[in-house]
C-alpha cells in the first residue's frame, strides 16, 4: 500500500517570499502520479501541480513548482513571491498509473501567507 | 463548465438517522469517487464509480454505506443508520483521465 507524509502540519511565510512544502512518499509502483491540492478556507480543493513518475523535469506552474527527487521518495512544492491568496490547506497526493484512479493523500500543510 | 457540485453543503444528524449525500460530476466525466476526511485526519478514498459501474469500493468502511450512480451521471451516498463516527467532510471528484476535480465537500455531522 501507498503511503504519504507531509511532515509540517503548519507554515508561515511573509507575502512576497518563497517557502517550501515538504512531502515523502512510499511506493513499490514504477509508474505513478504526485499531485498537490489547495483548499483555501471555506472553498473547495483545486489541483495546484502535478508530475509524472515517469518525467525527470520537474513540474512548474507559474509561480508553484516542484523538485521531485524520485530515489528519495520526495515531492516538494515551492512557492514563490507568496501572495495573500496563497493561504491555504495544502494536499500531496500520490495516484498509481493504472486504470484505477484512486488518490493517497497526505494529512496537509496549512500554509498562512502573512502580509 | 459547471464544476462538480454536492449536495447538502451541511448536513447535522442524530446517531441512528438516515443521510443521503449527492454528488453531480463534471458533465462527460466517466470516473467519479467519493472520499471523506475525518477531522485530523486524511482524506481517504471511499469508492470510485466507471459510469454506473463500481470500479473500487475497498475504502467503504462499513455496509452502513451505499453509493450509488444513477445512469453514469449523478451518484449518492447513503449512510444508514449513522453512527458518530462518520461525522467528517465527504468530498466527490469527477475525471476523465487521471486529473480529479473535486467538488466543496459536504460537512456531515452526527450528534
Amino acid at each position: 500500500a501507498q503511503t504519504v507524509t507531509q511532515s509540517q502540519p503548519e507554515m508561515s511565510v511573509q507575502e512576497a517570499e518563497t517557502v517550501t512544502l515538504s512531502c515523502t512518499y512510499d511506493t513499490s509502483e514504477s509508474n505513478y502520479y504526485l499531485f498537490w491540492y489547495k483548499q483555501p478556507p471555506s472553498r473547495q480543493m483545486i489541483l495546484v501541480i502535478r508530475q509524472e513518475a515517469y518525467k525527470q523535469q520537474n513540474a512548474t506552474e507559474n509561480r508553484f513548482s516542484v523538485n521531485f527527487q524520485k530515489a528519495a521518495k520526495s515531492f516538494s512544492l515551492k512557492i514563490s513571491d507568496s501572495q495573500l491568496g496563497d493561504t491555504a490547506m495544502y494536499f500531496c497526493a500520490f495516484m498509481r498509473g493504472s486504470s484505477n484512479y484512486k488518490l493517497t493523500f497526505g494529512k496537509g500543510t496549512l500554509l498562512t501567507v502573512n502580509p | 463548465e459547471a464544476g462538480v457540485t454536492q449536495f447538502p453543503s451541511h448536513s447535522v444528524i442524530e446517531k441512528g438517522q438516515t443521510v443521503t449525500l449527492r454528488c453531480d460530476p463534471i458533465s462527460g466525466h466517466d470516473n467519479l469517487y467519493w472520499y471523506r476526511r475525518v477531522m485530523g485526519k486524511e482524506i481517504k478514498f471511499l469508492l470510485h464509480f466507471v459510469k454506473e459501474s463500481k470500479q473500487d469500493e475497498s475504502g467503504m468502511p462499513n455496509n452502513r454505506f451505499l453509493a450509488e450512480r444513477t445512469g453514469g451521471t449523478y451518484s449518492t451516498l447513503k449512510v444508514q443508520p449513522a453512527e458518530l463516527e462518520d461525522s467528517g467532510v465527504y468530498f466527490c471528484a469527477s475525471s476523465h483521465a487521471y486529473e480529479q476535480y473535486f467538488g466543496p465537500g459536504t460537512r456531515l455531522t452526527v450528534t
